[in-house]
C-alpha cells in the first residue's frame, strides 16, 4: 500500500525557517516525481513545487520561489520542503503527493499524504 | 500561467440529483493533463479523474469527465451521500508547473 506521512508543521514567526519532511513507503521512491501542495484554512490548493525522481529537476510556484527548497533523498525514501522567510501568507496544510504517469506525457497525484500544518504568526 | 476557473463556486443538490461541475482554462489545455479530484472536510484530497476523462482506480461509474481544450466537465450522474464534497480541476503546464482551479463545492440541498 502506498503511504506518504508528512512531519514537521508547526507555529513559527515571521522570518522564521522550518523544513517538512514527507516520508514514502509502497512504491519504488526514485522512480516517481514528487510534489507539495499547500491549503490556507478554508481555501483551495496551492501548488508549491514539484522534484523530478532522480532529484535533478525542481519547480517551484512564483509564490515561495527564491525562499523554499524542494529535496529529496532516495535512500531515505524521504521528501523534503525547505521553507525560509516564511510569512503569514504561507500559513497553511502542507500535502506531498507522488506524480502519476499516465499516456506519454500525462501527470497527475495519486496518493497524497494527510498533510502537516504550518502556522506563521507574530 | 494559466488559469482554471471553476463554475459554479457552490452546487446545492439532493441525493440521486445529477451533478454537473465546469472548469474553464484561460487558454487551451491538452485533455492530457486536465485532472479533477475530490477533498472532504478533514481530508487529503483523492484523485477522481485523469486525461479529462480517465476514472483513477476504484472510482465509482457515476463519475465521469469530459471536454477539451479550455472547456472541462466532470459530471456526477447520481449523487450518493459520500459525494458531497470540494472537487478541484488541475492541470499540468508545459513549463512543468501545476495549477489548480478555486474548487466547487457540492452541498447537500
Amino acid at each position: 500500500e502506498v503511504q506518504l506521512l508528512e512531519s514537521g508543521g508547526g507555529l513559527l514567526q515571521p522570518g522564521g525557517s522550518l523544513r517538512l519532511s514527507c516520508a514514502a513507503s509502497g512504491f519504488t521512491f526514485s522512480s516517481y516525481a514528487m510534489s507539495w501542495v499547500r491549503q490556507a484554512p478554508g481555501k483551495g490548493l496551492e501548488w508549491v513545487s514539484v522534484i523530478s525522481g532522480s532529484g535533478v529537476s525542481t519547480f517551484y510556484a512564483d509564490s515561495v520561489k527564491g525562499r523554499f527548497t524542494i529535496s529529496r533523498d532516495n535512500s531515505k525514501n524521504t521528501l523534503y520542503l525547505q521553507m525560509n522567510s516564511l510569512r503569514a501568507e504561507d500559513t497553511a496544510v502542507y500535502y506531498c503527493a507522488k506524480v502519476f504517469y499516465y499516456d506519454s506525457s500525462g501527470k497527475a497525484y495519486d496518493c497524497w499524504g494527510q498533510g502537516t500544518l504550518v502556522t506563521v504568526s507574530s | 500561467e494559466i488559469v482554471l476557473t471553476q463554475s459554479p463556486g457552490t452546487l446545492s443538490l439532493s441525493p440521486g440529483e445529477r451533478a454537473t461541475l465546469s472548469c474553464r482554462a484561460s487558454q487551451s489545455v491538452s485533455s492530457s493533463y486536465l485532472a479533477w479530484y475530490q477533498q472532504k472536510p478533514g481530508q487529503a484530497p483523492r484523485l477522481l479523474i485523469y486525461g479529462a476523462s480517465s476514472r483513477a482506480t476504484g472510482i465509482p461509474d457515476r463519475f465521469s469527465g469530459s471536454g477539451s481544450g479550455t472547456d472541462f466537465t466532470l459530471t456526477i450522474s447520481r449523487l450518493e451521500p459520500e459525494d458531497f464534497a470540494v472537487y478541484y480541476c488541475q492541470q499540468y503546464g508545459s513549463s512543468s508547473t501545476w495549477t489548480f482551479g478555486q474548487g466547487t463545492k457540492v452541498e447537500i440541498k
